[in-house]
């Protein structure tokens, strides 16, 4: 079992370029997560998507948008990258939403110079 | 809506002794704290998790105890080994959200 598959491990990126970040589970769940990482200030939720055909803003979600393509998969797109966005970003999936066991991938590390 | 506060930030503690770890947390209205372990360079991993019906839960040498009326949950690891070296990071539930606490970095000496 491969669980959450994100792709790809690392990135750089120059300043204004724009890139995709893709996340695939094969756990069969129905919600779906992206996080930003950053020293010192824990996991902070950038959108999330309880079910297939929804998504909706976490905490961060400025300068981000997402698309859940089927129930596997949710990718994460900067259009225009910043320096504030170099960070670790982590997707997730859970059963269902909130407050149950979530899986991480492991991680895409993102620079932007 | 829900902050979650987390400390220390850093533990260090020798090998065979116990660390603890301590939350706080603001929603009245949570109900579900869970415990994460974080390795180097890998996601974060489940370790433990408590609702609000329950005061303590055990799995053989980590524990949780949630104080729903103090609005606190701890974690305890006892007989601390090397592979206990992470970032542990606690979390509760809100609005069908988890809200993460900043995570502390557990170093076992030997």
């Amino acid at each position: 079992n491969a669980g959450v598959t994100q792709t790809p491990k690392f990135q750089v990126l120059k300043t204004g370029q724009s890139m995709t970040l893709q996340c695939a589970q094969d756990m069969n769940h129905n919600s779906m997560y992206w996080y930003r990482q950053d020293p010192g200030m824990g996991l902070r939720l950038i959108y999330y998507s309880a079910s297939e055909g929804t998504t909706d803003k976490g905490e961060v979600p400025n300068g981000y948008n997402v698309s859940r393509l089927n129930k596997r998969e949710f990718s994460l797109r900067l259009e225009s990258a910043a320096p504030s966005q170099t960070s670790v970003y982590f997707c997730a999936s859970s059963e269902v939403q909130g407050n149950t066991e979530a899986f991480f991938g492991q991680g895409t590390r993102l620079t932007v110079v | 809506g829900e902050n979650v506060e987390q400390h220390p930030s850093t533990l260090s503690v020798q090998e065979g002794d116990s660390a603890v770890i301590k939350c706080t947390y603001s929603d009245s209205a949570s109900n579900y704290f869970p415990w994460y372990k974080q390795e180097l360079g890998k996601g974060p991993q489940l370790i433990i998790d408590i609702r609000s019906n329950v005061g303590e839960k055990k799995d053989q040498r980590i524990a949780v105890t949630l104080n729903k009326t103090a609005k606190h949950f701890s974690l305890h690891i006892t007989e601390t080994q090397p592979e206990d070296s992470a970032v542990y990071f606690c979390a509760a539930d809100s609005n069908y959200q988890l809200i993460w606490g900043a995570g502390t970095k557990l170093i076992i000496k030997p």
